[in-house]
């Protein structure tokens, strides 16, 4: 594709149920990076992935959160028991490799209620 | 711990006046820096990159090792400019951290 696509572009949830939100990056990216940005915020770490491998989970907020990358392409961001606290919009870039320019989606706008 | 700060949530600037947005980063290696920008409705997307020594859109940005500063600079605002702003910071195959951000508001 011409760009890094993410699906849903909006997910409205309740509180509790399980999630999962798809990245699907530039064709040939190796890099990949989940971000959330809450209201007012800038874009806050959560996990970094070279090729299949998360290279950095840091920034995953706890055990509830889970990320996965099987083929080296398409990354799925998974949340269990979803908590008010996670609404959110979560965003996905994709670089050739991990310090040249990261391209955005559109992000997935997350709302739990 | 590497660290981003953006001092100012918003800036507020009269067309044709200069810009300046301010970056401060803390990093023990060296850094590369990065300043994002999102205009209304778009995705963030790269406005330049500190080893670029580029002027995109008439943006530049010099960094500072020793005030480990990277602001962004532009003689002559315009309308257009008005978005949000992100500083960014990335160690070579690396994590990238965020500021969080500075909304420009350019005043006609």
């Amino acid at each position: 594709g011409a760009g890094v696509s993410q699906t849903p572009s909006n997910k409205v949830t309740e509180k509790g149920k399980y999630v999962e939100l798809r990245c699907d990056p530039i064709s040939g990216h190796t890099a990949l990076y989940w971000y959330r940005q809450s209201l007012g915020q800038g874009p806050e770490f959560l996990i970094y992935f070279q090729g299949t491998g998360a290279a950095d989970d840091s920034g995953l907020p706890n055990d509830r959160f889970f990320a996965v990358r099987p083929e080296g392409s398409v990354s799925t961001l998974k949340i269990q028991r979803t908590e008010r606290g996670d609404s959110a919009v979560y965003l996905c870039a994709s670089s050739a490799n991990g310090n040249t320019e990261a391209f955005f989606g559109q992000g997935t706008r997350l709302t739990v209620v | 711990a590497q660290r981003v700060t953006q001092p100012e949530k918003l800036l507020s600037v009269f067309k044709g006046a200069p810009v300046e947005l301010k970056c401060n980063y803390s990093y023990s290696g060296s850094p590369e820096l990065f300043w994002y920008v999102q205009y209304s409705r778009q995705r963030l997307q790269l406005l330049l990159r500190h080893i670029s020594r580029e002027s995109i859109k008439g943006f530049t940005a010099d960094l500072n090792k020793g005030e480990t500063s990277f602001h962004l600079k532009k003689p002559f605002a315009q309308e257009e400019d008005s978005a949000m702003y992100y500083c960014a910071l990335s160690n070579r195959d690396d994590k990238i951290i965020f500021g969080k951000g500075t909304r420009l508001h350019i005043l006609p």
